[in-house]
């Protein structure tokens, strides 16, 4: 089974307004990390913003924020107010295991956002 | 703001011809990675490296491949015998007390 799928192959968004880019996920580990990395056509992978398995509100960074639904394991990335610098591929990653920090990442397949002015 | 950086950004090699890719993770970390992504497809693990030794490998780190921290900065990864099928983007990460992992700009190695 795939530890991260990520069913949108590509979405558009108008500057300005919100998308949700979908993550969900697959372990039996209580213990685990999920993470969001943008990767610009630059080619670089950007970290965004993590949230920890028993962490128990959302995380927020700025614009993004995720929306970790344990029961359902998923976690969702929020950007709001797109602008025109947020088109790129989007990764959604987790490590699992007890030291997740220092585990290896799983990725999914990506999703790529176009912003559209 | 300190960063994982890569060198060449791009390289074009002879199959079965040897090549390393170079990185220099961030200072104080202590955990360092090797990832790929073949173009189009998702990133994949490839190995671990903490204390001097590989902490874990994928099936994909074979034989041809190595890795090594020749001195207290650098951290390189070396194809032995290139094939086609190595042609990706190579991406080092290092990580250290904190959950997310710092990827370098990656290196597109591309084997002709």
């Amino acid at each position: 089974a795939q530890k991260i799928t990520q069913t949108q192959p590509g979405m558009f968004v108008q500057e300005k307004e919100a998308v949700t880019l979908d993550c969900t996920y697959d372990t039996s580990d209580p213990s685990y990390g999920l993470f969001w990395y943008k990767q610009p056509s630059s080619g670089e992978m950007i970290f965004l913003i993590y949230q920890g398995s028993y962490d128990q509100q959302n995380a927020t960074e700025g614009r993004y924020s995720l929306n970790f639904q344990k029961a359902r394991k998923s976690a969702n990335l929020v950007i709001s107010a797109s602008q025109l610098g947020d088109s790129a591929m989007y990764f959604c990653a987790m490590r699992e295991g007890a030291r997740s920090n220092f585990n290896k990442f799983y990725f999914g397949s990506g999703t790529k956002l176009n912003v559209k002015p | 703001e300190p960063e994982v950086t890569q060198t060449p950004s791009h390289q074009v090699t002879q199959m079965g011809q040897e090549v390393i890719l170079r990185c220099v993770p961030i200072s104080n970390h202590l955990y360092f990675y090797w990832y790929r992504q073949i173009l189009g497809q998702k990133v994949e693990f490839l190995v671990s490296f903490y204390n001097n030794e590989i902490s874990e490998k994928s099936e994909i780190f074979d034989d041809q491949f190595s890795v090594e921290r020749p001195d207290g900065s650098n951290f390189t990864l070396k194809i032995r015998s290139t094939k086609l099928e190595d042609s990706a983007m190579y991406f080092c990460a290092s990580s250290a007390s904190l959950p997310e992992a710092f990827f370098g700009q990656g290196t597109r190695l591309t084997v002709v």
